[in-house]
């Protein structure tokens, strides 16, 4: 079974810094999620990753495959940007995804 | 993309009771999926639901806590049957069109077993 692991688990930083947040997994995959959880429980999808990087807005998406490892950035950060990140991975086919245990983050004006 | 209405959003509980939490989606899925988030810990799947065959269940969930339904492609329940202050989580829905693609989550039923 994939182990995902993420870091850090938690993260303050003001408003206007450059995040990074971390996901590391163990086995090779067919697709990572970065997803954001709001305090209400919701959550939404933010980039779904096979290779490469994306770019939405604020937001950047990386992945490594070789090594394993993914980042997702947050530029020019906001306090609405205050929320719970996730990474999840699907191993291959229709395999259920592993998900990461968070990394809560708190931007501070 | 899909629009995922979640029912309750939050509940308060009595132990030994059982209570249904649906799952209304605008468009037609094949496979909708039921996640619990216990405080503080990742989300894990309990089940995977199928239009017009038993659920799917992972290690560790079983029928008879979990009964879920799947009456058509755009809706499901799952009830927490039973429960206990270790119920307490917030149940996820979510459905994926096909492997790898986005997945969307409704709001979340935040259950507290007391």
């Amino acid at each position: 079974k994939n182990e995902v692991e993420q870091s850090p688990q938690n993260l303050t930083a003001q408003e206007g810094e450059f995040i990074t947040i971390n996901c590391s997994y163990s086995v090779g995959i067919s697709a990572l999620h970065w997803l954001q959880q709001h305090p209400g429980g919701g959550i939404v999808s933010l980039f779904m990753l096979s290779s490469g990087k994306k770019k939405h807005g604020r937001l950047i998406a990386t992945i490594n495959i070789q090594e394993k490892h993914s980042s997702l950035h947050i530029t020019a950060s906001h306090p609405r940007d205050s929320a719970v990140y996730i990474c999840a991975v699907r191993s291959s086919g229709n395999t259920p995804l592993v998900f990461g245990k968070g990394t809560r983050l708190s931007v501070i004006a | 993309s899909a629009v995922i209405s979640q029912k309750p959003s939050r509940d308060i509980c009595q132990r030994g009771t059982s209570l249904t939490i649906q799952c209304q989606v605008d468009s037609q899925v094949t496979m909708m999926f039921w996640y619990r988030q216990q405080p503080g810990q990742s989300l894990t799947l309990i089940a995977t639901a199928n239009q017009g065959s038993e659920a799917t269940y992972e290690s560790g969930f079983v029928i008879d806590k979990f009964p879920i339904s799947r009456p058509n492609l755009t809706f499901s329940t799952l009830t927490v049957s039973n429960m206990s202050p270790e119920d307490s989580s917030i149940y996820l829905c979510s459905v994926g069109f096909y492997s790898g693609n986005t997945i969307y989550f409704g709001e979340g039923s935040w259950l507290t077993v007391v």
